[in-house]
């Protein structure tokens, strides 16, 4: 089955621990993005990746780092978690830049 | 960076009912999405539109491109489609492309 995974689903950390969300696709998809989902702010871009070792900022990179060192992945990685980035986290890919985006099924993080 | 509204923010419809989504951009894009997002927070896609009219069932989308809108119809509503319907925007200027914009979506709740 064609699909986006995530993992974990839900996280709850405390300030300063680094995590790492992974988030994989197995549909030879060469753009992935992660976005992250507040209240009231709607999905923002963090970080995309045109693809392997092709990384850029999106709209909200700060406290965040990405990685993409093979095409179906693309982790997430929070090096010192601050509780501003409390939020429901999305990975999307695509075939390429223009086509349609398919999203994981979110990751719920608490930064206590 | 480009800017996307969505109308109306907030609608109750009785089963059954018609309605109308607007999402407007305030550049020239070459790439539009809409999406379900439903209770359970998936985002599901609905249409990739860049122009045109499509048309899937109930639904049904329209862009304009170059008076830079589209339109998401839903054709007697059912209470499964409540959520929330955003539009996603890629701009056409080469500067930011890959990046993808979302706009402030649209909360349904279809009532029985």
């Amino acid at each position: 089955e064609a699909q986006v995974t995530q993992n974990p689903r839900y996280l709850i950390t405390v300030t300063g621990k680094k995590l790492t969300v992974t988030c994989s696709q197995n549909m030879n998809h060469e753009y992935m993005s992660w976005y992250r989902q507040d209240p009231g702010l709607g999905l923002r871009q963090i970080y995309y990746s045109m693809n392997v070792e092709v990384t850029d900022k999106g709209d909200v990179p700060e406290g965040y780092k990405v990685s993409r060192k093979e095409k179906r992945n693309f982790p997430l990685i929070l090096e010192s978690p601050s509780p501003n980035q409390t939020s429901l986290y999305f990975c999307a890919s695509s075939l390429d830049v223009q086509e349609t985006q398919y999203f994981g099924p979110g990751t719920r993080l608490l930064v206590l | 960076g480009i800017q996307v509204e969505q109308s109306p923010p907030d609608l109750i419809l009785q089963e059954g009912a018609n309605s109308t989504l607007r999402c407007n951009f305030s550049d020239s894009v070459n790439n539009l999405q809409w999406f379900h997002q439903n209770p359970w927070g998936q985002l599901i896609n609905l249409f990739y539109i860049p122009s045109g009219t499509k048309q899937n069932g109930r639904l049904s989308a329209t862009t304009v491109a170059t008076e830079r809108y589209s339109l998401l119809y839903i054709s007697s509503s059912q209470t499964t489609d409540s959520g929330v319907y955003f539009c996603a925007v890629r701009p056409s200027s080469s500067g930011g492309y890959q990046k993808v914009t979302f706009g402030t979506g649209t909360k349904l709740q279809v009532i029985p």
